[in-house]
């Protein structure tokens, strides 16, 4: 069990530019959440992958916001023309079916100037 | 929606003392699972405790122990013999038991926090 990882742990972006955050699960688990927190909050979920399927996306999710994970592995967050509101921490999870605990990585830091 | 409350931002507990920490929930659904996560400096959110709401009896992990009362719909987090190591940010969280309770059983629902400081 190396844990969850997530590349980068923090991200500094001009307001307009793209960015792309990737998660790598606990290799077994084959659910994947993304969460976003800001300062002062708890995280809230975004969206959520059995496999390779997204099964659900937060309405906090906007067009701006894309995730993927193909083959059921790891999985990317791409967030489109930053905006200064998206400066947060975004958390990947993951874990076995049924009701398993979720396992949380360090998160990615990101800061839009 | 479910909501989770925490109504303390900040808590202090001298070390070796115990410190209890709250947490309210609304929810119409029956069957759900409860969670208390810890969250250091470090940022990596760690599962402390979880409790299956058919279980009357409240789990307990080593110096972490909840008091769960369902009716009242309280989820507490009591920390025995609190040590430098406990200080972080403690998040209570809710989760559906299942699809068949009318909810999702993969969605945690977090509270905003509380801060807890450990003094030497």
């Amino acid at each position: 069990d190396t844990g969850v990882s997530q590349d980068p742990r923090h991200k500094i972006t001009k307001r307009g530019q793209n960015v792309t955050f990737r998660c790598d699960p606990i290799s077994e688990h084959n659910r994947l959440y993304w969460y976003r927190q800001t300062l002062g909050q708890g995280p809230e979920f975004l969206t959520y992958f059995q496999n390779e399927a997204q099964l659900e996306k937060s309405r906090l999710l906007s067009d701006r916001f894309s995730a993927e994970r193909p083959k059921g592995s790891f999985s990317t967050l791409e967030i489109q023309r930053t905006e200064q509101g998206d400066s947060a921490m975004y958390l990947c999870a993951s874990s076995r079916g049924g009701n398993s605990p979720l396992h949380f990585g360090n998160g990615t830091r990101l800061t839009v100037t | 929606a479910q909501t989770v409350t925490q109504s303390q931002p900040e808590m202090s507990v001298q070390e070796a003392e115990t410190v209890t920490l709250s947490c309210t929930y609304d929810t119409s659904e029956s069957d759900y699972y409860l969670f208390w996560y810890k969250q250091p400096p470090s940022r990596q959110m760690i599962l402390v405790i979880r409790q299956e709401a058919y279980k009357q009896q409240n789990a307990t992990e080593n110096r972490f122990s909840v008091n769960f009362q369902k009716a009242a719909k309280s989820f507490s987090l009591k920390i025995s013999d609190s040590q430098l190591g406990d200080a972080a940010m403690y998040f209570c969280a809710y989760r559906s038991a299942g699809v068949g309770s009318g909810g999702s059983n993969y969605k945690l629902t977090f509270g905003k926090g509380t801060l807890l400081t450990v003094n030497p």
